[in-house]
């Protein structure tokens, strides 16, 4: 199968700990996007990345959150110091350019106990 | 900064029938892609239809249509001959279109359709 992969599905976390998340987006599409979705409402943005290059970065993305996309295929998005307010399904997508669709993964669901 | 408004937290059809979901949006800008994405429970979000607003012309696919209103800034889903397949969140988005611009998704709150058979 082709389609954005993400892992892992669920994870479940005490508060202050730290978690890792991993995206690999479909193949050849440079551009990745992550976003968060908690529960009764849409996804919200929190960064882009052009192949390795972030390009653009939410203010929802507290100095906690960090993304990496080395080599520009997979990504990483680590949360530090999880907090109970970061329960939320992580999402991730991937185009192949500006004017395409973007391919949404299953997700990642965060619990933070 | 866009935002988009789905006024209908849920809505339920019959099979067979015709459902219409709402959305409106709001922009300063004048060249945008709006968007309907489907979310089946527990299931990843996959594009329904989507509309250049420089086209007058509705975008169609196969038994999913919209009514795009630039001026008043409404993009709303008609879906056709209702499956039970087609229960799920749909999420209606906004992008710009502009070069060099964001290119997030900007989603509402979601509509969640019930198909009853």
């Amino acid at each position: 199968d082709t389609g954005v992969s993400q892992d892992p599905r669920h994870k479940i976390t005490k508060r202050g700990q730290n978690v890792t998340f991993r995206c690999d987006p479909i193949s050849e599409h440079n551009r990745l996007y992550w976003y968060r979705q908690t529960l009764g409402q849409g996804p919200e943005f929190l960064t882009y990345f052009q192949n390795e290059a972030q390009l653009e970065k939410s203010r929802l993305l507290s100095d906690r959150f960090s993304a990496e996309r080395p080599k520009g295929s997979f990504s990483t998005l680590e949360i530090q110091r999880t907090e109970q307010g970061d329960s939320a399904m992580y999402l991730c997508a991937s185009s192949l350019g500006l004017l395409n669709e973007q391919f949404f993964g299953p997700g990642t669901r965060l619990t933070v106990l | 900064a866009q935002t988009v408004t789905q006024s209908q937290p849920e809505m339920s059809v019959q099979e067979a029938e015709t459902v219409t979901l709402s959305c409106t949006y709001d922009t300063s800008e004048s060249d945008y892609y709006l968007f309907w994405y489907k979310q089946p429970p527990s299931r990843q979000m996959i594009l329904v239809i989507r509309q250049e607003a420089y086209k007058q012309q509705n975008a169609t696919e196969n038994r999913f249509s919209v009514n795009f209103q630039k001026a008043a800034k409404s993009f709303s889903l008609k879906i056709s001959d209702s499956q039970l397949g087609d229960a799920a969140m749909y999420f209606c988005a906004y992008r710009s279109a502009f070069q060099g611009g964001s290119e997030k998704l900007v989603f509402g709150k979601g509509t969640k359709l019930t198909v009853n058979p």
